[in-house]
């Protein structure tokens, strides 16, 4: 049973272009969501978050936007840059009666073209 | 501020052999993690610490996989005797806690052949 679903395995942008990466869930008890970042032989790092009492977070290049009825987030990153090239995951958690534990979906390799 | 640590970096092993990973999480994190992302799909969680504790281990194959965190700080994490469909990516790591913190360490790839 998958929770969360990235279903674009790949995405390919022109440097200074937007790019949009998609995540789906299922489970009406996550509250709180976050998208990592990885690059070949590194762990993921974070990158942003969000709570389910907003619908959006920015952080310089990089948005995300909850929308709660359509259990649907996305991450926007304008301009793309060559060196966001990596592999994206969404995360989520139900903080209630929170442990931490994260669900990740697949994972999108996003390719940023110079 | 130190990251997290792993070990080794990769590790080659022949099915039904034993193997096991070490992590040294960032000091002062009580929580550790052990995730396991197989190729082409996102990290998984096998167990959960709290200090020594073990907070969550659902999906921790408890046949052949265990681990443990002495004094609350390093951890390792064994498999044994080892499958093809162990062959993964084994991440440690470690928060103050809840998942804001989330510190990942680099991983140990491991392929069972």
């Amino acid at each position: 049973d998958q929770q969360v679903k990235q279903n674009s395995p790949s995405l390919s942008v022109q440097e200074g272009r937007i790019s949009i990466l998609n995540c789906d869930y299922t489970n009406s008890m996550f509250d709180y969501f976050l998208w990592y970042k990885k690059y070949p032989a590194e762990g993921p790092t974070f990158l942003i978050s969000i709570s389910s009492i907003k619908d959006k977070n920015e952080d310089g290049r990089f948005t995300v936007f909850l929308n709660k009825s359509a259990k649907h987030l996305s991450l926007h990153i304008v301009p793309s840059q060559p060196g966001d090239s990596a592999v994206y995951f969404c995360a989520a958690s139900a903080t209630s009666g929170n442990t931490g534990k994260l669900i990740f979906g697949q994972g999108t390799t996003l390719q940023v073209k110079p | 501020e130190a990251g997290v640590a792993q070990s080794p970096r990769y590790k080659i092993i022949e099915k039904r052999q034993s193997v096991a990973f070490w992590c040294n999480p960032i000091s002062g994190h009580a929580t550790l993690y052990w995730y396991q992302q197989i190729l082409g799909q996102g990290p998984k969680l096998l167990i959960q610490f709290q200090n020594n504790g073990v907070v969550d281990d659902s999906q921790l194959p408890k046949d052949r996989f265990s681990a443990e965190r002495l004094k609350g700080v390093d951890s390792t994490l064994k498999i044994q005797p080892a499958k093809l469909e162990d062959s993964a990516v084994y991440l440690c790591a470690s928060s103050l806690g809840g998942q804001r913190g989330y510190t990942f360490g680099s991983g140990t790839r491991l392929t069972v052949v």
